[in-house]
C-alpha cells in the first residue's frame, strides 16, 4: 500500500529565513506525489504536485518541492519564509489501486516567527 | 462559485444518536470523498465516490453510511454515533482526471461532537 511520513510534527522557522517541510513515500510503482496546506479552521488546499518530469516543482505562493527518488523524498521548501506561511502542512501520495485517492500524512505545523 | 460547501459547520450530538452531514459541489466532479482528521493520524478516508451510485469503503469505513443519488450530493451518515466518531469531518472533490490524479478541492469541514 502507498503511504507517506512526515517526520517532523512541527517546524521552527524565523521570517525570512528558507524552510523546508520533510516528506518521505513509500510506493510500488511511480510515485504521484502532493503538497497540501490548511489554516486555521479552514479545509485544505492544493499546493502542488509531482507527476512526473523535473524534480524541482514549484507551485503556489512561493513554495516549490524536491522529488528524490534515490532518498524516496518530496521535500516542501520556499527560500524565504513569511509570518503568513505559518500553517499546517500535509504531504500525500496517489493510491493507484483507488482512482484518484489519496493518502495523507499526519502533518507537520509550520510556525514563523517574526 | 460556491465551489464546494458543508453543512453543518459544527455539531453535538449524544452517543447513538443518528447523524448526517452534507456535502455539495457545484463542478459536477465525478469524484467525492470523505476524510476525518483527528490529531495525530492526518487525514483518513472514509468513503469515496467515483460518480453517482458508485460508492466504496476508505481506510476507516465503520460505523458510516454514505449514498450518492446524485453527482453534486455526497451525504455522510452515522448511523449511531460513538465517541470515537468525535472529529472533523472534510468533503472533498475532483475531476476524473487522467493518469497521475487530479487535485482535490475541500470543504470547511464539519466539527463534530458525540457527548
Amino acid at each position: 500500500a502507498q503511504s507517506v511520513a512526515q517526520p517532523e510534527d512541527q517546524v521552527n522557522v524565523a521570517e525570512g529565513n528558507p524552510l523546508t517541510v520533510k516528506c518521505t513515500y513509500s510506493v510500488s510503482g511511480n510515485p504521484y506525489l502532493f503538497w497540501y496546506v490548511q489554516y486555521p479552521n479552514r479545509g485544505l488546499q492544493f499546493l502542488l504536485k509531482y507527476i512526473t518530469g523535473d524534480n524541482l516543482v514549484k507551485g503556489s505562493y512561493g513554495f516549490e518541492a524536491e522529488f528524490n527518488k534515490s532518498q524516496t523524498s518530496f521535500h516542501l521548501k520556499k527560500p524565504s519564509a513569511l509570518v503568513s506561511d505559518s500553517a499546517l502542512y500535509f504531504c500525500a501520495v496517489r493510491d493507484m489501486e483507488y482512482g484518484n485517492k489519496l493518502v495523507f500524512g499526519a502533518g507537520t505545523i509550520l510556525r514563523v516567527k517574526s | 462559485d460556491a465551489g464546494i460547501t458543508q453543512s453543518p459547520r459544527y455539531k453535538i450530538t449524544e452517543t447513538g444518536r443518528q447523524v448526517t452531514l452534507m456535502c455539495h459541489q457545484t463542478w459536477s466532479h465525478s469524484y467525492m470523498f470523505w476524510y476525518r482528521q483527528d490529531l495525530g493520524h492526518g487525514l483518513r478516508l472514509i468513503y469515496y465516490s467515483a460518480a453517482a451510485d458508485i460508492t466504496d469503503k476508505g481506510e476507516v469505513p465503520d460505523g458510516y453510511v454514505v449514498s450518492r443519488s446524485k453527482t453534486e450530493n455526497f451525504p455522510l451518515t452515522l448511523e449511531s454515533a460513538t465517541r470515537s466518531q468525535t472529529s472533523v469531518y472534510f468533503c472533498a472533490s475532483s475531476e476524473a482526471g487522467t493518469v497521475g490524479g487530479e487535485k482535490l478541492f475541500f470543504g470547511s469541514g464539519t466539527q463534530l461532537s458525540v457527548l
